[in-house]
């Protein structure tokens, strides 16, 4: 079991460009969360998926954020365009049914400069 | 509103000797309850969780929590701690009802002195 798997691990970008981070679940779950985390706010949940479709994106801070699942083996967070507030470590984690605990995978740390 | 609290912002104890992470939820009905350990640069591990039935529950490593609903509690608890159980540690609360929405404490940071 290869767990989530997110990319790239680390971000440095210019403030205004396009970011995309990527994120593949765990085979099978269907459950899909992305998160970020920051020293202020801790760990804030953006948007969650069930069966690739988006339940809940009322976290989602601006309309410079949006999340696709196109299918079950993967999906982005797209930031554009970027602002150094945007700045934090984006978290995806899967699960298996409601009963089940998230699979978190390592990571994005993004850099707006 | 569900929201979860951990009181403490690091706990400091002596290897081998018991630990306490605390925290308390607010959320309505009977509630899912976890717990998360984060490494540096690492994403967030299950240790353990509580859905239903006895109020101890154990899990990775040699935790257990132990779930109080008068007291909207369900802190962490290990009788003996190593040096390698520091960490950062999560609580997080999810009702039953409505969206399938886990809320994250904002982390108990745990340093055990050798």
């Amino acid at each position: 079991d290869a767990g989530v798997i997110q990319s790239p691990r680390h971000e440095v970008t210019e403030m205004g460009q396009e970011v995309t981070l990527r994120c593949k679940p765990i085979s099978g779950h269907d459950y899909l969360f992305w998160y970020r985390q920051t020293m202020m706010r801790g760990l804030e949940l953006l948007i969650y998926f069930n069966n690739n479709v988006p339940i809940d994106d009322s976290g989602m801070p601006e309309d410079r954020f949006s999340a696709k699942m196109p299918n079950a083996s993967f999906s982005t967070l797209k930031i554009q365009p970027s602002e150094p507030r945007d700045s934090a470590v984006y978290f995806c984690a899967s699960s298996l049914g409601q009963n089940s605990p998230l699979h978190f995978g390592n990571g994005t740390r993004l850099t707006v400069t | 509103a569900q929201s979860v609290a951990q009181p403490e912002d690091q706990v400091n104890v002596a290897e081998g000797n018991p630990l306490t992470v605390k925290c308390t939820y607010s959320v309505s009905g009977n509630p899912y309850l976890f717990w998360y350990v984060q490494y540096p640069n690492r994403g967030l591990q299950f240790l353990l969780k509580y859905i239903t039935g006895d109020n101890l529950v154990k899990g990775s490593y040699g935790f257990e929590a132990e779930f109080n609903k008068s007291q909207t509690s369900f802190h962490l608890k290990k009788p003996s701690a190593l040096v390698s159980d520091s960490a950062l540690y999560f609580c997080a609360v999810r009702g039953r009802l409505g969206t399938y929405k886990y809320i994250f404490g904002t982390g108990t940071r745990l340093k055990v002195l050798a």
